[in-house]
């Protein structure tokens, strides 16, 4: 089946544009992800959607940075007048479960290569 | 600061070389992951290991658990140019919706043929 899709796969801004970051999850399931890898940094937790509660945002680096969840589906992430180091891989996952359970695994897209001149 | 320790962070070897690599807390996990990262691609999962001291054997790849839950290791034997990838550990704290995945920042392997 289909897997994790993201667009666009590449994003070339200049500094102070705002850009958007779509993710399809795979069908039916209730978590996703959103996280930022830049080169060294590993992967860096942005934020977390997970059915109809309220998302965990904790991850978020700044009030630049937002996400939807529209339907409990497709997200969206959104970042307002970017930066230079805004620039790096953000990867979307969902998880069928995402409750805790020890078993969950999270399906990654291939990611979103951001880069802000 | 980090959670997750990985080490090394690069490792170059030649095919059919054995290694490990390591993945070190001081915070005990209730699970951990192991995923493989190519490039241009997201992360794979390889691996979830639950129980301390637990091994497990995925062909050529052994993982282990550390018996206090706070420590894994991957072990290839006979390393194949496909190997080649950026490996990822990711260990749970917490439990139901407080559960959060604490990632290393990954050890990149080269295997060259």
């Amino acid at each position: 089946g289909a897997g994790v899709s993201q667009s666009p796969s590449n994003k070339v801004t200049e500094k102070g544009k705002d850009v958007e970051l779509r993710c399809d999850p795979i069908s039916g399931h209730t978590a996703l992800y959103w996280y930022r890898q830049s080169l060294g940094q590993g992967l860096e937790f942005l934020i977390y959607f997970q059915g109809n509660s309220a998302p965990d945002k904790s991850g978020l680096p700044s009030d630049r940075f937002s996400a939807e969840r529209t339907g409990g589906s497709v997200s969206t992430l959104t970042i307002q007048r970017t930066q230079q180091e805004d620039s790096a891989v953000y990867l979307c996952a969902s998880s069928p479960v995402g409750t805790g359970g020890i078993s969950d695994t999270q399906y990654f897209g291939p990611g979103t290569r951001l880069t802000v001149l | 600061t980090q959670l997750l320790e990985q080490s090394p962070q690069f490792l170059s070897i030649q095919e059919g070389e054995n290694l490990t690599v390591y993945c070190n807390s001081s915070s005990v996990f209730s699970s951990l992951q192991w995923y493989r990262q190519e490039p241009g691609e997201g992360p794979v999962l390889l691996v979830t290991v639950v129980t301390g001291g637990e091994v497990k054997k995925l062909k050529r790849l052994t993982f282990q658990f550390g018996d206090a839950r706070k420590d894994s290791s991957l072990h290839i034997t006979a390393a194949q140019p496909g190997d080649t990838g950026l490996y990822l550990c990711a260990g749970a704290l917490g439990a139901g919706n407080n559960r959060k995945l604490i990632w290393g920042l990954g050890t990149s392997l080269a295997v060259n043929p």
